[in-house]
């Protein structure tokens, strides 16, 4: 079945630690995103990519890195420069590069740093 | 960027009653969508309508784009309805960012 991979689901880290959440997509599309969303709020966009080895900031970028090395893949890397790295993480796919169109998500991470 | 304010921010209902939702932007917006993200946090995408009326079952959505706002129209609503209904948009300077309310808060009571 076509559709968005995120994984883990759930992760416990130590301050400190650098963690990678994984993103796949078997959809063939261009644009990928990664959002983080806090309790009782809405999606903030950290950062996207319209296409392979490209990628933009988002409007809260710091402390997290991106890399789009293959089509399918957003690997979203949470360091230890986050100030406040637990959240909910999703990401999700749109077909076109250009203006973003219809969006699809993945189930989403659940990253708790201890 | 665009500022999206959602109304209202929370919903309590029973079993079978209707309910809009509505969604305010500050300025004009493309590739306007609603979606639902259940208890479980998933996000689905319910409606893709920059302009104009669509429906999908039980729900529809109407966007006015000249007025900046957007409706998401539920009937007969179900308990599996619950949930947060968020609507996002792409200012017409914005470059390929959504950016997303704070939600409606959804809950419909057997």
């Amino acid at each position: 079945d076509g559709g968005i991979t995120q994984s883990p689901k759930y992760l416990f880290r130590k301050e400190g630690q650098n963690v990678t959440l994984s993103c796949e997509q078997n959809l063939n599309h261009d644009a990928m995103y990664w959002y983080r969303q806090d309790p009782g709020q809405g999606l903030r966009l950290i950062y996207y990519s319209q296409i392979v080895n490209d990628f933009q900031k988002g409007d809260i970028a710091e402390g997290y890195s991106v890399s789009r090395e293959k089509k399918e893949s957003f690997p979203l890397t949470v360091t230890s420069a986050q100030k406040n790295p637990t959240a909910f993480y999703l990401c999700a796919s749109s077909p076109t590069g250009g203006n973003t169109g219809e969006l699809f998500f993945g189930e989403g991470s659940r990253l708790t740093v201890l | 960027g665009i500022q999206v304010e959602q109304s209202p921010p929370d919903l309590i209902l029973q079993e079978g009653a209707n309910s809009t939702l509505r969604c305010n932007f500050s300025d004009s917006v493309n590739n306007l969508q609603w979606f639902h993200q259940n208890p479980w946090g998933q996000l689905i995408n319910l409606f893709y309508i920059p302009s104009g009326t669509k429906q999908n079952g039980r729900l529809s959505a109407t966007t006015v784009a000249t007025e900046r706002y957007s409706l998401l129209y539920i009937s007969s609503s179900q308990t599996t309805d619950s949930g947060v209904y968020f609507c996002a948009g792409e200012g017409e300077t914005s470059g390929s960012r959504l950016t997303f309310g704070e939600g409606t808060q959804l809950t419909v009571n057997p």
